[in-house]
């Protein structure tokens, strides 16, 4: 068990500009989640799949925001003209999805972007 | 809809004493609840859930939590402190329709003094 791999582990980048952070879930897990977590808040939910299919999006994941999962293993959040309320640390965590309570959600050690 | 408010933004104890971290939940249903922590450069670490068994529950390094139906309440608790407690906790429930998808709070950040 590697845990939960995001890649870069920070970014800078400037106003305007597009980023993708990509995501590697503990290889047998089907689900995977992405949150945002802002500067002195929770993590908050944007997204998530099950296998290769995007089950569920957040309001907060506007247009500029495109998240896929190609064949059911990693996973890309993409973020087009970024602008400076994108700021955040991206967290992903996967889960062996059980369908029952037990659920229980490995996360990764996150993407700090800052938009200059 | 589901949501958690932790009651302390900040707590500070002494190492050694019992550290008390305060969290409320509002769910129209019966809630899974958790409390995660996490350590600077770290990722999010599960401590302890519950999803409608004990009440009291145990969790990783001498926490653990009570579920307090009566009082909508998931207190975390540990009885003495360790330098290494220093860090941010969230309480957390979980939507009913996907058990991963989950309502975090504002976090409680602990700071502990020798």
């Amino acid at each position: 068990d590697t845990g939960v791999s995001q890649d870069p582990r920070h970014k800078i980048t400037k106003r305007g500009q597009n980023v993708t952070f990509r995501c590697d879930p503990i290889s047998e897990h089907n689900r995977l989640y992405w949150y945002r977590q802002t500067l002195g808040q929770g993590p908050e939910f944007l997204t998530y799949f099950q296998n290769e299919a995007q089950l569920e999006k957040s309001r907060l994941l506007s247009d500029r925001f495109s998240a896929e999962r190609p064949k059911g293993s990693f996973s890309t959040l993409e973020i087009q003209r970024t602008e400076q309320g994108d700021s955040a640390m991206y967290l992903c965590a996967s889960s062996l999805a059980l369908g029952s309570r037990n659920e229980k959600l490995f996360f990764g050690s996150g993407t700090q972007l800052s938009v200059l | 809809a589901q949501s958690v408010t932790q009651l302390d933004s900040h707590v500070s104890v002494s190492e050694g004493t019992p550290v008390l971290l305060r969290c409320n939940y509002s769910s129209s249903y019966s809630p899974s609840l958790f409390w995660y922590v996490q350590h600077p450069n770290k990722g999010l670490q599960l401590l302890l859930k519950y999803t409608s068994a004990a009440t009291l529950v145990k969790g990783i390094n001498g926490f653990e939590a009570e579920f307090k139906k009566s009082e909508t309440s998931f207190h975390l608790t540990k009885p003495s402190a360790h330098m290494s407690d220093a860090a941010e906790y969230f309480c957390v429930v979980s939507d009913e329709d996907s058990w991963g998808k989950l309502q975090f709070g504002a976090g409680t950040q602990v700071v502990v003094t020798p």
